[in-house]
């Protein structure tokens, strides 16, 4: 069974910190994509990453694929309270997606 | 406005009353399926369908059915439902299966007693 282990589970952080999320796995795929989702609502994407050692920014957010496409990263810079939420790393493999159990993000004012 | 719906949003119902929870998307992607979510476990695909009248299990099928009669809709069928499938479910529909972005519906919260 393929596995994404995402950590840290949760986080609480001020506003103006930086962070990292980190999802690691055992398995290669083809493409890893992160989601961020908001109480009350279905994930959302981010980005997606495809090729190993790909880096991907989203204005203060950077995205990183590991070079044997088995991990990933997600960077946050100056945190600011709209950033709160769920983040989901999800990676694609044989025609399934499989799902990171997610970070909560917390950002304090 | 491209869009996933799902119906109803809130369900409490009781074990072994059948239910279900309609799915309708309006991108005419191909690709449909659902999900579960619980604390701590992280979205788990139940089914998805790759076309009309194409399905297959995910990694937490059973309790549950599906069709795809159509290609917008894809209701997930819970025959005789028990307190174990109390979660949060998600339809999400995309282009194709692999490396293309989910678009997820708002959820279904269902409580079996």
């Amino acid at each position: 069974t393929q596995l994404l282990e995402q950590s840290p589970q949760f986080l609480s952080i001020q506003e103006g910190e930086n962070l990292t999320v980190y999802c690691n796995s055992s398995s290669v795929f083809s493409s890893l994509q992160w989601y961020r989702q908001e109480p009350g609502e279905g994930p959302v994407l981010l980005v997606t990453v495809v090729t190993g050692g790909e880096v991907k920014k989203l204005k203060r957010l950077t995205f990183q694929f590991g070079d044997a496409r088995k991990d990933s990263s997600l960077h946050i810079t100056a945190a600011q309270p709209g950033d709160t939420g769920l983040y989901l790393c999800a990676g694609h493999s044989s025609y399934k997606l499989i799902f990171g159990s997610g970070t909560r993000l917390l950002v304090r004012p | 406005e491209a869009q996933v719906t799902q119906n109803p949003r809130y369900l409490i119902t009781v074990t072994g009353k059948k239910l279900t929870v309609t799915c309708s998307q309006n991108m005419n992607h191909e690709y449909m399926s659902w999900y579960r979510q619980d604390p701590g476990l992280g979205l788990r695909q139940i089914y998805y369908s790759m076309n009309v009248e194409v399905t297959d299990k995910g990694d937490v099928p059973e309790g549950y059915k599906v069709s795809r009669k159509e290609k917008r809709n894809f209701p997930l069928i819970l025959e005789s439902p028990s307190p174990n499938q109390t979660s949060l479910y998600f339809c999400a529909s995309s282009l194709a299966l692999v490396d293309r972005e989910q678009f997820f519906g708002p959820g279904t919260r269902l409580t079996v007693l």
